[in-house]
């Protein structure tokens, strides 16, 4: 299994771009997260969702856009870019809460600079 | 889900255990004590979880007060490695729950 995969690893935007940061896992997980880390701070939530087609706000879901056609796959979304989001960004999956070893698998992150 | 409470940093010297403390008062009967760490702004990695009783994996132990309002999590023998940031959280072991991740205890191993 490949876990948790996360695309580009690296990504600089300008002021105003938009893109699509890529999560995908292949271990049949429920449930899947996006969070943010800022400098020094710890990581908070964004957006995330407990199966296809259901997806809910996080701490911080402001600028933000996600969707959940497949279980495989839960891309985020930056609308409009602002220097506010550079951080890096993590995706996390897990399996469902029926399981005692609900522990979360998170990727390697993608680093996002907007100047 | 419970708040906790961690020391921000803590030195160990190679090879001594290093023990991570973490309050958290306001547990609930159903929450479980998770702990993961990130190392050098990797992803965070799981490492070991428990409700009340004590829990030993290869990576870790996990000492869980018996009023469960605090719980330390034992590196037996550190190495450098294991210099990361440790995130201590309570939660429920079912549903999904919005998990907080804060700021957490810096571990640095001393040569």
């Amino acid at each position: 299994n490949a876990g948790v995969t996360q695309t580009p690893k690296f990504q600089v935007l300008k002021t105003g771009q938009s893109m699509t940061l890529q999560c995908a896992q292949d271990m049949n997980h429920e449930y899947m997260s996006w969070y943010r880390q800022d400098p020094g701070m710890g990581l908070r939530l964004i957006h995330y969702s407990v199966g296809a087609g259901i997806t809910d706000q996080g701490e911080v879901p402001n600028g933000y856009n996600v969707s959940r056609s497949t279980t495989e796959d839960f891309p985020l979304r930056l609308l409009s870019a602002a220097p506010s989001q550079t951080s890096v960004y993590f995706c996390a999956s897990s399996t469902r809460g029926d399981s005692l070893s609900y522990e979360q698998y998170f990727g390697p992150g993608t680093r996002l600079t907007v100047t | 889900d419970a708040k906790t409470t961690q020391p921000p940093s803590m030195d160990c010297a190679e090879g001594r255990a290093a023990n991570l403390p973490c309050n958290h008062s306001t547990i609930s009967g159903n929450e479980y004590v998770y702990w993961y760490r990130q190392i050098h702004s990797q992803g965070p990695q799981y490492i070991i979880h428990g409700l009340k009783n004590n829990e030993t994996n290869e990576m870790a132990s996990l000492i869980i007060t018996e009023d469960r309002k605090s719980s330390t999590l034992i590196l037996p023998h550190a190495t450098l490695r294991d210099t990361a940031v440790y995130y201590c959280i309570v939660r429920v072991a079912s549903g999904y729950q919005k998990v907080t991740f804060g700021t957490g205890t810096k571990l640095q191993v001393i040569p």
